[in-house]
């Protein structure tokens, strides 16, 4: 089954603090595992994305921990700003021969408070 | 600047009306997809396209119509078969095959009933 189970469904963090989002999958036919930014009103824009080979990669306050065995993978945000109120899905793709079709997770609304 | 341009930003329809929704980029990309967005559920694939005069039904395409005649444009057709059309619909495109590319996104149409 090609599903991702995302979690918290809302998160409310103080200005400074670590936003964790968590993500979960059962397909291991995935191979690239994107996260997704989008602010009200807008499109979705790729915030960071990592390949289940790697087990961490970092992008300045963001930070993807992807454990292959578990199945699991979870963005940070280091020093979490009012900016990053935004909502976040995870993201996992699968190839089929062409055309990368993206199965997303049901999303995370972020507020950041100061 | 390139990228991905949906209009109109909002749309209204009528019992019993179809109404088409443009997708135009410039990206020079060769695949293109329609996703509809609704509160809890993330979004969810309607159409792809991979190349000019082909595309594909996704998870939920029943009272949904496409057509890529041009690279750069794939519109989206909401028939009167979709009895629940409210939702705010997403474009996207994508280089062919290659995973390591995003999906970049327009920033949406939403489709409201009268």
């Amino acid at each position: 089954q090609q599903q991702v189970k995302q979690s918290p469904q809302s998160l409310i963090v103080q200005k400074g603090g670590i936003s964790i989002i968590n993500c979960a999958y059962e397909n291991t036919a995935f191979d690239y595992f994107p996260w997704y930014q989008q602010f009200p009103g807008k499109g979705p824009a790729l915030l960071i994305a990592i390949r289940p080979d790697v087990s961490e990669k970092k992008e300045g306050r963001f930070t993807i921990s992807f454990n292959k065995s578990a199945k699991q993978f979870s963005l940070h945000i280091m020093d979490s700003q009012p900016g990053d109120s935004a909502t976040y899905f995870c993201a996992a793709y699968i190839l089929t021969g062409g055309g990368n079709k993206l199965t997303f997770g049901t999303g995370t609304q972020l507020k950041v408070e100061l | 600047d390139g990228g991905i341009t949906q209009s109109p930003k909002y749309l209204f329809r009528k019992e019993g009306q179809n109404v088409t929704l443009s997708c135009e980029q410039n990206l020079n990309h060769d695949a293109m997809y329609w996703y509809r967005q609704d509160p809890g559920q993330g979004l969810r694939l309607i159409y792809y396209s991979q190349i000019v005069n082909d595309f594909q039904k996704g998870d939920i395409a029943e009272g949904y119509s496409v057509s890529r005649e041009k690279k750069e444009s794939f519109p989206l057709t909401v028939t009167s078969a979709q009895k629940n059309p409210t939702a705010f619909y997403l474009c996207a495109s994508s280089i062919e095959g290659s995973f390591n590319q995003p999906q970049h996104f327009g920033d949406g149409t939403r489709l409201s009933i009268l």
